[in-house]
């Protein structure tokens, strides 16, 4: 199993729609979850933080984790154009110094 | 002001030559970072340093080093570059521990 797993996409909501993007980890120990999205050409920029069970919002975004199942999903409300982008999950992993892990990233496309 | 500062943005180099890269942040962070992103945009890491010290070494050839003359700046060097080493490499840095990584503009590498 890889240590942080997503779907590859390409993921694909018409505008206003809710974007539900989902993660993985191998590391039952981990603490710490982030989502980042990657525009092309561009680099990472973190979007939420989440480090206990349940759900985090902030504006649009929605973060959840189920550390039983080992799970971190993203849901984006009223989706936009502008979130088209790639969705990175990173994952520390505690048996390793607290290294932090990335998911291969989703791609979305928001419709207009 | 920017945070996380690499340059060049583009090198353009042959094969079997040597090259480095800069990074420099001026965030106060203790921890930084490469990241190596190929044409599937999986990202990578390669080095971390704290304080100096390397803590982090992924299965990545000897012919690239990081060097870290103070804690704001970690260069990595690249010693006879080879075609696989085509890609987008990233600097970034964080506080100590699993915290919010913050990205620079990223150095895309062509080796021809």
């Amino acid at each position: 199993q890889k240590e942080v797993e997503q779907n590859s996409g390409p993921l694909s909501v018409p505008e206003g729609a809710i974007a539900s993007l989902n993660c993985t980890y191998s590391d039952r120990g981990s603490q710490s979850f982030f989502w980042y999205r990657q525009y092309s050409g561009k680099s990472p920029e973190l979007i939420m933080s989440i480090y206990s069970n349940g759900d985090k919002e902030d504006g649009r975004f929605t973060a959840q984790l189920n550390k039983a199942s080992q799970y971190v999903s993203l849901l984006i409300r009223d989706s936009q154009p502008s979130d088209s982008a790639t969705y990175l999950c990173a994952v520390n992993l505690v048996h390793n110094n607290n290294d932090m892990r990335f998911g291969a990233g989703t791609r979305l496309t928001v419709k207009p | 002001d920017t945070a996380v500062s690499q340059t060049p943005k583009y090198l353009v180099t042959q094969m079997g030559n040597d090259k480095s890269i800069k990074c420099e942040q001026n965030l106060g962070h203790d921890t930084m970072y490469w990241y190596k992103q190929d044409s599937k945009k999986f990202l990578k890491i390669m080095f971390s340093y704290n304080n100096k010290e390397l803590i982090i070494n992924e299965t990545v050839p000897n012919r690239f080093s990081p060097k870290s003359p103070d804690k704001a700046h970690l260069n990595l060097h690249i010693n006879s570059l080879e075609l696989g080493d085509s890609a987008v490499y990233f600097c970034a840095s964080s506080q100590e521990g699993p915290s919010t990584q913050y990205f620079g503009p990223g150095t895309r590498l062509t080796v021809l």
